[in-house]
């Protein structure tokens, strides 16, 4: 199986700042990556897709970048709506497997 | 708009059986694979199981291999999830997702929430 590994698993940071989390792969996983945002009581909203395209809707602040191993979600102005946990998740394998999540916190 | 509605949650002993079902609107839904994701509480997101648009090829994580069964009806627009042998690590909100294709999960429901306890 291909594991998923986020770093920081927290992360404090303030309105403005800008702000990245870097999802790991245990194997090459082409641009096969994909981000979503989950606020607390609510369900997963796909953010990037195949590692840096943007789903429809999202704020541009929002971009991925990566290949292979190594991908990394940047918000480049953090709003206020943008303190959430974090996800990325493979669709190379078909075990698609998450990362454990970044949770971002206001400072 | 897309629209997935999950249903048949609930509270079922150790070894029991349950079946969820995802009621789709607002896309054709014959024409999209779809997943089920799952979050124990305080925890993060597994992956569950997927179906392809037309039922031809289903994929299950490893830790309901052989438990649980996805599948679908195409003139209902409803994805099911038949789950057996449950565990109460099983215990969790189960999501419906519809691929986006590349398996990026583009729409969720709102969840259902299965609890395993005795």
């Amino acid at each position: 199986d291909i594991q998923m590994t986020q770093s920081p698993s927290s992360l404090s940071a303030s309105v403005g700042d800008r702000v990245t989390i870097t999802c790991r792969a245990s194997q090459s996983i082409s641009r096969y990556l994909n981000w979503y945002q989950q606020k607390p009581g609510k369900a997963p909203k796909l953010l990037i897709y195949a590692a840096s395209s943007l789903q429809s809707g999202v704020p541009s602040r929002f971009s991925g970048d990566g290949s292979g191993t190594d991908f990394t979600l940047t918000i480049s102005s953090l709003q206020p709506e943008d303190f959430a946990t974090y996800y990325c998740q493979q669709s190379y394998s078909t075990l698609y497997t998450f990362g454990q999540g970044t949770k971002l916190e206001i400072k | 708009q897309v629209q997935l509605v999950e249903s048949g949650g609930g509270v079922v002993q150790p070894g029991g059986s349950l079946r969820l079902s995802c009621a789709a609107s607002g896309f054709t839904f014959s024409s999209y694979g779809m997943h089920w994701v799952r979050q124990a509480p305080g925890k993060g997101l597994e992956w569950v199981a997927f179906i392809r648009y037309d039922g031809s090829n289903k994929y299950y994580a490893d830790s309901v291999k052989g438990r649980f069964t996805i599948s679908r009806d195409n003139s209902k627009n409803t994805l099911y999830l038949q789950m057996n042998s449950l565990r109460a690590e099983d215990t969790a909100v189960y999501y419906c997702a519809k691929d986006r294709e590349g398996a990026a999960l583009d729409y969720w429901g709102q969840g259902t929430l299965v609890t395993v306890s005795s």
